[in-house]
């Protein structure tokens, strides 16, 4: 089954850059999906199909995809912006949704 | 908005069966929009989709778990709802249910609130 492969953690200084890869075989053609958790919550999607923002998302949060790596990239990080987040995108030879591993990141 | 919220038990013993239910408000499942689906988190653990239901009752599940698992809807009531048989430990979980457009591709792009569920005797 197709594997999405996220580094378990990343640290960022508040007003800094963070960069979540997601490492996928041939991930550029597909549409990827990026979801932010905080504890104790459900999942929040901030980017989609690569890189969309839904409504209400800041634009400080925005996302690429090549090659067999997407990136969700936090600019001007802020301490609300310490949680989980996922990669998933739609794994077409199998028929399912399939999630990242998942990457905390903590605002130091 | 549309908004999702989940019930059923917090408690479920192994080899038995756990049932959820998904109240959806503020949109109709009918309209055949969306897929609904299910989702799950082990504690401390990643998200795992387990399958969607459409409107007119065609399911799609994930292979790991598709043994197991039926997913139903109840149109009139604006609900839909999974079931897990014989349940083991490894089945103790947050359960989100969620929704997503009919391109298959699409994210899931509403999410109830979770609820967690723990299999123990």
């Amino acid at each position: 089954s197709y594997v999405l492969t996220q580094p378990p953690s990343v640290s960022v200084a508040p007003g800094q850059t963070a960069r979540i890869t997601c490492g996928g075989n041939n991930i550029g053609s597909k549409s990827v999906h990026w979801y932010q958790q905080k504890p104790g919550q459900a999942p929040v999607l901030v980017v989609y199909d690569d890189s969309d923002r839904p409504s209400g998302i800041p634009e400080r949060f925005s996302g690429s995809n090549s090659g067999n790596t997407a990136t969700l990239t936090i600019s001007r990080v802020e301490a609300g912006d310490e949680a989980d987040y996922y990669c998933q995108v739609w794994d077409s030879s199998s028929d399912l949704y399939v999630f990242g591993t998942g990457t905390k990141v903590t605002v130091l | 908005q549309v908004q999702l919220q989940e019930s059923g038990p917090g408690l479920v013993k192994p080899s038995q069966t756990l049932s959820l239910t998904c109240t959806v408000s503020g949109g109709s499942i009918s309209s055949g929009d969306y897929y609904w689906s299910w989702i799950r988190q082990p504690p401390g653990k990643g998200l795992e989709w387990i399958g969607y239901i459409y409107y007119s009752g065609s399911t799609y599940y994930n292979p790991s778990l598709k043994s197991r698992v039926t997913i139903s809807v109840d149109t009139s009531k604006n609900q839909f709802s999974l079931k897990l048989s014989s349940v083991t430990a490894a089945d103790t979980a947050v359960y989100y249910c969620a929704r997503a457009t009919l391109v298959q591709s699409s994210p899931l792009d509403y999410w109830g609130q979770g609820t967690l569920v723990t299999v123990s005797s």
